[in-house]
């Protein structure tokens, strides 16, 4: 499975649009871009996940170029609550196959 | 959406001791994964449990120290064998389900190992 790489961590304030990019220059065809949260003593949970172009829903934005080498994930008017892990991960094609977590962005948000 | 159930929730074992952690699902999957989580860092896919055969295992993970046992669709074990300090780690049951192939997580087991 092709490499994500993302920030390690992030700062932001509330009321704020936070932008988190990944980078995945190895991306393959059938892969699909998928982006998940984890709060402190949880398991992470599935935010969104696109192929190509825009992806919107009520949590978050996906933003996905043309060629695919790189995607993010835009979180409109953040609370303390969005405070957490966020994993860049790669699903592949319509297959259930494993999927492999990266160090993933510690984003945190502050008052 | 899927309902993981994982037991124990938290232990603490001792040194040279092994643990057995359930993982119960509420609807059948093909497959089902165990992660570990250790503190602060990512998750790191141990190995999927295929009903039927085999567990396959990743790189640095081997069925003497995880033995992994899936004996129905919907139920799977997996068990930390002889362990040590640096197994103390935070195991994660999940699976794949939905149009969207979503992982779906159980709360986790969080192993402190003396």
């Amino acid at each position: 499975l092709a490499k994500t790489t993302q920030p390690i961590s992030m700062d932001s304030y509330e009321g704020q649009e936070v932008n988190i990019t990944c980078s995945h220059n190895n991306i393959a065809t059938n892969d699909y871009i998928t982006w998940y949260q984890q709060f402190p003593s949880q398991g992470p949970r599935f935010i969104i996940q696109g192929y190509k172009t825009k992806v919107t829903n009520e949590v978050a934005s996906l933003f996905i170029p043309a060629d695919r080498k790189s995607s993010t994930l835009s979180l409109p008017r953040v609370s303390l609550s969005d405070t957490a892990v966020y994993y860049c991960l790669f699903k592949r094609g319509n297959r259930d196959d494993k999927i492999i977590f990266g160090k993933g962005t510690r984003l945190h948000i502050l008052p | 959406s899927a309902v993981i159930s994982q037991k124990p929730s938290r232990d603490i074992c001792q040194r040279g001791t092994s643990l057995t952690i359930q993982c119960q699902v509420d609807s059948q999957v093909t497959m089902m994964f165990w992660y570990r989580q250790q503190p602060g860092q990512s998750l790191t896919l141990i190995a999927t449990a295929n009903q039927g055969s085999e567990a396959t295992y990743e790189s640095g993970f081997v069925i003497d120290k995880f033995p992994i046992s899936r004996p129905n669709l919907t139920f799977s074990t997996l068990t930390v064998s002889n362990m040590s300090p640096e197994d103390s780690s935070i195991y994660l049951c999940s699976v794949i389900q939905g149009a969207g192939g979503e992982l779906f997580f159980g709360e986790g087991s969080r192993l402190t190992v003396l």
